[in-house]
């Protein structure tokens, strides 16, 4: 069966701190990997990596892809408390009709 | 370019009563997915529907159904409501064909009393 794993389920850091946030998969035929932001209701997209675009980046958010081990991180430099959020990651597999998606990790940034 | 939007933004009904929830996809995109996501949990894929048939369906009983309509508005119906069935319903658009960057409505928050 398809699973997508997030590790860790919850982060607590303070301002100013580096997070590093783990997504790992077991997806039959992997096209792609997504991050998604979620504070109070609709995620929003942040990441989309492929076979074709392993590393993105923007602003203080970066994300790599492992296609080896499977997995995948979302870096965040410098957090702010406005980066609190529940992230999220999504993988499309052998049917490109849905999403499978983790648990996500719960972010918490104190002042 | 408008978003996706979703009403109502919440509801309250009693178990065995039935609901209908309701989604406007981006504009521009053809294909529409609801998801179910409970406290503290990733989002759950119900159905997908494109050019107005059902596309594909997640572990969910048929008490829930959908519809899509010739402009790529959406539905989802719940009969015979359960309490787990208290939960945040997100419908996402995308465009079939291309890559599966998903934008997410603001969701509705059906709790079931």
């Amino acid at each position: 069966e398809d699973k997508v794993v997030q590790s860790p389920l919850s982060l607590v850091v303070h301002e100013g701190d580096t997070v590093t946030l783990n997504c790992s998969y077991e997806v039959t035929n992997f096209r792609s990997l997504l991050w998604y932001k979620q504070e109070k209701k609709a995620p929003t997209f942040l990441f989309m990596l492929t076979s074709s675009g392993i590393e993105k980046k923007s602003g203080r958010l970066s994300s790599i892809l492992d296609k080896k081990e499977l997995s995948s991180i979302l870096n965040i430099t410098a957090t702010q408390t406005g980066d609190s959020a529940i992230y999220l990651c999504a993988v499309e597999g052998r049917s490109n009709y849905q999403l499978i998606w983790g648990a996500g990790t719960k972010l918490i940034i104190k002042p | 370019e408008t978003g996706v939007t979703q009403s109502p933004t919440h509801l309250i009904k009693t178990r065995g009563q039935q609901v209908t929830l309701r989604c406007s996809s981006q504009s521009g995109h053809n294909t529409v997915s609801w998801y179910q996501q409970a406290l503290g949990q990733g989002p759950q894929f119900i159905f997908q529907y494109y050019r107005e048939e059902e596309n594909g369906r997640g572990n969910f009983p048929p008490r829930f159904s959908g519809l899509q309509f010739p402009n790529y508005s959406s539905e989802l119906n719940v009969n015979a409501l359960e309490l787990d069935d208290s939960a945040l319903y997100l419908c996402a658009s995308s465009w079939k064909g291309r890559d599966l960057i998903t934008v997410f409505g603001p969701g509705t928050r059906l709790t079931v009393l």
